[in-house]
């Protein structure tokens, strides 16, 4: 069956550090894999989306590695703040799908 | 520009009542999508519409729920009669047209509670 899996511990890691989220899938064929940030009471946001024919993708802080092969997405945000503390949803769709599925999220907690 | 509105934000309502969720896409947006999470689950798709079309209605769990956007613009999604497992916050989302992997900008949610 499809599944997608994301650490659903809590990441917890100090300021400044890199905070590296995984999030692994089965039974897909992803056209392209997408990362949202959600906080307590709102709405998911996007931060980053990457293709299939796509091996890395940056945005600022933020760094997006996509392995077709191993069927993994890591995200990775480099000099964390306090404020970067949300839950991370790793989100995908299958080729000629509009369709997202979505992980379950892992909450990241950066400490000051 | 204003961003994907909903209403009600938050709902409380007795089994086997309906309630109708109300979603305002980014104007311009073809690309109209509900989710849903309810609790301890991940956010599931229920549809999508190009503007006034289902594209996708494969995630929609029955018959009690009715999804339409007459005019391509603002869509609603019915929950008729509502069960208590239909508690949960339903999302609304809109993109542009400018083919697959386009972003998708998310709503605030519907907070359903059904008692």
């Amino acid at each position: 069956s499809q599944k997608i899996e994301q650490n659903s511990e809590a990441l917890n890691i100090q300021e400044g550090k890199t905070a590296t989220l995984t999030c692994n899938y089965t039974n897909y064929s992803p056209a392209y894999l997408q990362w949202y940030r959600q906080d307590p009471g709102r709405g998911p946001v996007f931060l980053l989306l990457i293709r299939e024919n796509e091996k890395e993708k940056r945005k600022e802080r933020l760094k997006v590695t996509f392995d077709t092969t191993l069927k993994q997405s890591l995200f990775h945000i480099t000099a964390s703040q306090p404020a970067d503390s949300a839950t991370y949803l790793c989100a995908l769709s299958d080729t000629g799908r509009r369709a997202l599925t979505f992980g379950s999220g892992t909450r990241l907690q950066v400490q000051p | 520009e204003a961003g994907v509105t909903q209403f009600p934000s938050h709902s409380v309502i007795e089994k086997g009542q309906t309630v109708t969720l109300r979603c305002d896409p980014i104007s311009g947006h073809d690309n109209l999508y509900w989710y849903r999470r309810v609790m301890g689950k991940e956010i599931k798709f229920l549809l999508h519409f190009v503007k006034e079309s289902k594209q996708d209605e494969s995630g929609m769990p029955n018959n009690r729920f009715l999804a339409e956007r007459t005019g391509g613009t603002y869509s609603t999604l019915k929950v008729q009669p509502a069960e208590l497992e239909d508690s949960g916050v339903y999302f609304c989302a809109s993109s542009g047209d400018r083919g697959s992997g386009n972003t998708i900008y998310f709503g605030e949610g519907s907070w359903l509670t059904v008692v």
